[in-house]
């Protein structure tokens, strides 16, 4: 059936280094994707979208890159910081075109970053 | 302006009693989504209401139910809880349409079931 799922559950990175989050998604018609970043006790907040006609958006901090060929995309994050300590999300969204917005999750990586 | 407002909070309720969860979205927001949201089986889908219409359903029994006001208010209910029914129930809204369909999240419900 459709997935959309995650590579790692946990992830540490060094304040000021890099991070990549990973993401699997099983539908190749899939064509919307969203990185969320959830707090603990906060729900999730949008970091950044991309759509199937794109494999690369930049955000504040922020890139998603989508291969669609192996149907893989990743959250890349810059100069981390410790505000960054969150769990990621990967989303499909579908049936956005009939406005029927549903929002299938991946399974999430809990991001530490280490002082 | 003001976020996606949940209430209650917390709510602790026992096996088979009933609970209805209110989510109050974003202004001129009209779409409303429900997650749940479980260590076990993540963030899942419950449904979404646009408009008082239920557009879209989850994969859930149909314990669970909600609507939707012409305010776009919305409520969640769940029938004859069960103790797997604890978890963190979360509102969505998001204008709706093609062009903006970023979801907004309020901070949840905690659903406990003892």
């Amino acid at each position: 059936g459709e997935s959309v799922g995650l590579h790692l559950p946990t992830l540490s990175v060094q304040e000021g280094d890099n991070s990549i989050i990973n993401c699997a998604y099983s539908n190749s018609a899939s064509d919307y994707f969203i990185w969320y970043k959830q707090e603990s006790g906060k729900g999730p907040q949008f970091i950044i979208d991309i759509r199937s006609n794109m494999d690369k958006r930049q955000g504040q901090r922020v890139t998603v890159l989508l291969n669609k060929t192996v149907k893989h995309l990743s959250l890349q994050i810059a100069a981390t910081q410790p505000g960054d300590s969150a769990v990621y999300f990967c989303a499909e969204l579908s049936d956005w075109r009939f406005g029927n917005e549903k929002l299938t999750f991946g399974t999430g990586t809990r991001l530490t970053i280490i002082p | 302006k003001a976020g996606v407002t949940q209430t209650p909070r917390y709510l602790i309720k026992t096996r088979g009693q009933q609970v209805t969860l209110s989510c109050s979205p974003i202004s001129g927001h009209r779409s409303v989504s429900w997650y749940q949201q479980t260590p076990g089986q993540g963030l899942q889908f419950l449904f979404e209401y646009f408009s008082e219409t239920q557009r879209n359903k989850g994969n859930f029994p149909g314990r669970f139910s909600g609507r939707q006001f012409s305010n776009s208010r919305s409520e969640m209910n769940v029938s004859t809880l069960e103790l797997g029914d604890s978890a963190l129930y979360l509102c969505a809204s998001s204008l709706s349409g093609q062009s903006n369909t970023e979801a907004f999240f309020g901070q949840g419900t905690r659903l406990t079931v003892v």
